[in-house]
């Protein structure tokens, strides 16, 4: 069975510009999941996803970060504008739904903004 | 929020047995406990799951008291390999906050 699959690995951007993550989940798993990760740190959760709907986004910075699931799949992250302190790993996490509803995480992606 | 509370660091040496307790007081009736291990750049990678009292896999034991206010995490025989980030999360039934804390570094050394 695959996993869960993210892309881009790594991103260099300048600030101020705008990036985009993307994320596949696990076949099957209604429950997508967007963290940060800055070095030394735990996982931080952005926003929660049941199906199409973000059921908590509390610590996504809705100034500049966006997030959408459509058709309940695929989900996409996007900064805009991007800045120096955004530097860190985005991983991406997807659950069945169902207890005890681990969480399967994906290679993540490294961002880098200069 | 059930936060975690883990040491920072444990070192060890090759064949030794490594031990972790996390600590979750306020973990809630129908919440699980899981570890998971992380390697530089790459994803948190499940571990090992449990309830209560005593998980076995072929990786990792995890025992978890009666009260299940914390959980310690059992590696067999560690190899070099085995040098990694563990976290202990509580997972809540259903998909509610879960936090992750800043996890255990575990140094194996030859």
């Amino acid at each position: 069975e695959a996993g869960v699959v993210q892309s881009p690995r790594y991103k260099i951007i300048e600030k101020k510009q705008p990036v985009a993550f993307w994320c596949n989940p696990i076949s099957g798993h209604n429950t997508l999941y967007w963290y940060r990760q800055n070095l030394g740190q735990g996982p931080e959760l952005l926003i929660r996803y049941e199906n199409e709907e973000a059921v908590d986004d509390s610590q996504l910075p809705k100034d500049r970060f966006s997030a959408e699931r459509l058709k309940g799949v695929d989900s996409t992250l996007k900064i805009q504008p991007a800045e120096l302190g955004d530097s860190a790993v985005y991983l991406c996490a997807s659950s069945s739904g169902q207890p005890p509803d681990t969480q399967y995480f994906g290679p993540g992606t490294r961002l880098t903004v200069l | 929020l059930a936060k975690t509370t883990q040491p920072i660091s444990m070192d060890s040496y090759e064949g030794q047995e490594v031990n972790i307790t996390c600590s979750h007081n306020n973990i809630a009736t129908n919440d699980y406990i899981t570890w998971y291990q992380q390697f530089p750049s790459q994803g948190p990678r499940f571990i090992i799951q449990g309830y209560k009292t005593k998980v076995t896999n072929e990786v990792a034991s995890l025992f978890i008291p009666a009260d299940r206010k914390s959980s310690t995490l059992s590696l067999p025989r560690v190899s070099l390999s085995d040098t990694a980030v563990y976290y202990c999360l509580v997972e809540k039934a259903n998909a509610g906050k879960s936090t992750f804390g800043d996890g255990t570094t575990l140094t194996v050394k030859p």
